[in-house]
């Protein structure tokens, strides 16, 4: 099975601040990597597919990159409504799997 | 709108069954693999199990296979979750997501979830 590990588990920021999320795969994984969003007590959302393809309706200030085993989540200038969960998963394998999760909060 | 609204949740003692499902609206369910992910209290996500479009390609997490069987009625819009032979370690809220774009299996489309309490 694939491993995703995120890093860090948690992270302090505050608003209008450029952030960035780490995924890594135990195994080549080549652009088969999501990336999700989640609120507490709500359904994640889709923020980025194929590691940097943007979904519609997502803003801009989202992008994905990366390939093979490491990938990065940005955000370019934190907003309010930003402070949440972040998943990357994986879809290489049809096991799919995801990481544990980023926790984002305010500073 | 397009939408997905999970139903059959609650609470089971350990050894029991339940059975949950999705009715999707807004879209043509039987274009669409779907797959059950699932969120203990306070954890992460962890995906359960896929089926394709037509059913015929089906797939299960290691910590369900054998005790869990996912189905759809493309006529009816519907996903299902049969779950038996349940442990405390299946408490969790259970949510259908729709897969789309193509190979990517990227879940754009999620349900509200339901929670599945196992508990003597």
């Amino acid at each position: 099975d694939i491993q995703m590990t995120q890093s860090p588990s948690s992270l302090s920021a505050s608003v209008g601040d450029r952030v960035t999320i780490t995924c890594r795969a135990s195994q080549s994984i080549s652009s088969y990597l999501n990336w999700y969003q989640q609120k507490p007590g709500k359904a994640p959302k889709l923020l980025i597919y194929a590691a940097s393809s943007l979904q519609s309706g997502v803003p801009s200030r989202f992008s994905g990159s990366g390939s093979g085993t490491d990938f990065t989540l940005t955000i370019s200038s934190l907003q309010p409504e930003d402070f949440a969960t972040y998943y990357c998963q994986q879809s290489y394998s049809t096991l799919y799997s995801f990481g544990q999760g980023t926790k984002l909060e305010i500073k | 709108q397009v939408q997905l609204v999970e139903s059959g949740g609650g609470l089971v003692k350990p050894g029991g069954s339940l059975r949950l499902s999705c009715a999707a609206s807004g879209f043509t369910f039987s274009d669409y693999y779907m797959s059950w992910i699932r969120q203990a209290p306070g954890k992460g996500l962890e995906w359960v199990s896929y089926i394709s479009s037509s059913g015929s390609t089906i797939y299960y997490a290691d910590s369900v296979k054998g005790r869990f069987t996912i189905s759809r009625d493309n006529a009816k819009n519907s996903l299902y979750l049969q779950m038996n032979s349940l442990r405390a370690e299946d408490t969790a809220v259970y949510y259908c997501a729709r897969g789309n774009y193509g190979d990517h299996d990227a879940f754009d489309i999620w349900g509200q979830g339901t929670m599945v309490t196992v508990s003597s």
